[in-house]
C-alpha cells in the first residue's frame, strides 16, 4: 500500500539557519499529488505545497519543495528559519482522487533565536 | 471567508457514552473527512465523504461511524467511546477530491475517562 516516511520527531533550529525536511513515499500509483501541511499551535492544518508535476519546484511563503519521482521524494527548503516557522509539518500523499491523504508522522520544527 | 468549524472544541466523556462531533462548512465543497491525530502517529483518516449519504471508511474507521445528510454538514459518532478513542478530531472538506487543497477545521479534543 501507500506510506509517506519523514524527517521524524523534532527538528530543533537557530533563526536564520536553513530548514530542510525530507519526505519520501511509496505508490503504485504514476501520478501521485504530494502536499507540506503545516500545522501551528492553536490553528487548523493548513496547506503549505502542493505538486503532482515531476522535478517542478513549487514555492509558497519562503518555503520551496520539488517533486522527484525518480527519487520518490518531495523535500521541504527554507533558505533561513524564522522564529514563526516554529509548528509541525505534514508531508502527506493523495494516490487518486477518490481516496484520502496519506500523512507522515509528521515533524515539529522548534526555531530559536 | 472559507471555514470550517466543529463542535465541541472540547469534550469529556466516560468509557461506554456516546460521543457525537459536528463538523459544518461553508464553502459548498463535495468532500468532508474526519481525521484523528496523535502524537507521533500524525493524522489519520477514519471517513471520506463524497456528499450526502455517500461515505466510505478510512484506514481507521473501526468504532466509528458517520453521517451526512447536509453538504455542509459531517457528524462522527462514537457508539460507546472507549479510552483509546482520546484523541484530537479533525474535520477537513475539499472541493471535489484529495488532490484538491484540504481546509481543516480548528479540531475537537476529546477525553475519555
Amino acid at each position: 500500500g501507500d506510506s509517506v516516511t519523514q524527517t521524524e520527531g523534532l527538528v530543533t533550529l537557530t533563526e536564520g539557519l536553513p530548514v530542510m525536511l525530507n519526505c519520501t513515499y511509496q505508490t503504485i500509483y504514476s501520478n501521485p499529488f504530494l502536499f507540506w501541511y503545516v500545522h501551528y499551535l492553536n490553528e487548523s492544518p493548513r496547506l503549505l505545497l502542493k505538486s503532482s508535476t515531476d522535478n517542478k519546484r513549487t514555492e509558497h511563503q519562503g518555503f520551496h519543495a520539488t517533486l522527484h519521482k525518480s527519487s520518490s521524494s518531495f523535500h521541504l527548503q527554507k533558505s533561513s528559519a524564522q522564529l514563526s516557522d516554529s509548528a509541525l509539518y505534514y508531508c502527506a500523499l493523495s494516490e487518486n482522487y477518490a481516496q484520502g491523504l496519506t500523512f507522515g508522522l509528521g515533524t515539529r520544527v522548534s526555531v530559536f533565536p | 471567508d472559507m471555514k470550517v468549524t466543529q463542535m465541541p472544541r472540547y469534550l469529556i466523556k466516560r468509557m461506554g457514552e456516546n460521543v457525537l462531533l459536528e463538523c459544518g462548512q461553508d464553502m459548498s465543497h463535495e468532500t468532508m473527512y474526519w481525521y484523528r491525530q496523535d502524537p507521533g502517529l500524525g493524522l489519520q483518516l477514519i471517513y471520506i465523504s463524497y456528499d450526502v449519504d455517500s461515505n466510505s471508511e478510512g484506514d481507521i474507521p473501526k468504532g466509528y461511524r458517520v453521517s451526512r445528510k447536509k453538504r455542509e454538514h459531517f457528524s462522527l459518532i462514537l457508539d460507546s467511546a472507549k479510552t483509546n478513542q482520546t484523541s484530537v478530531y479533525f474535520c477537513a472538506s475539499s472541493y471535489g477530491g484529495s488532490q484538491d487543497t484540504q481546509y481543516f477545521g480548528p479540531g475537537t479534543r476529546l477525553l475519555v475517562l
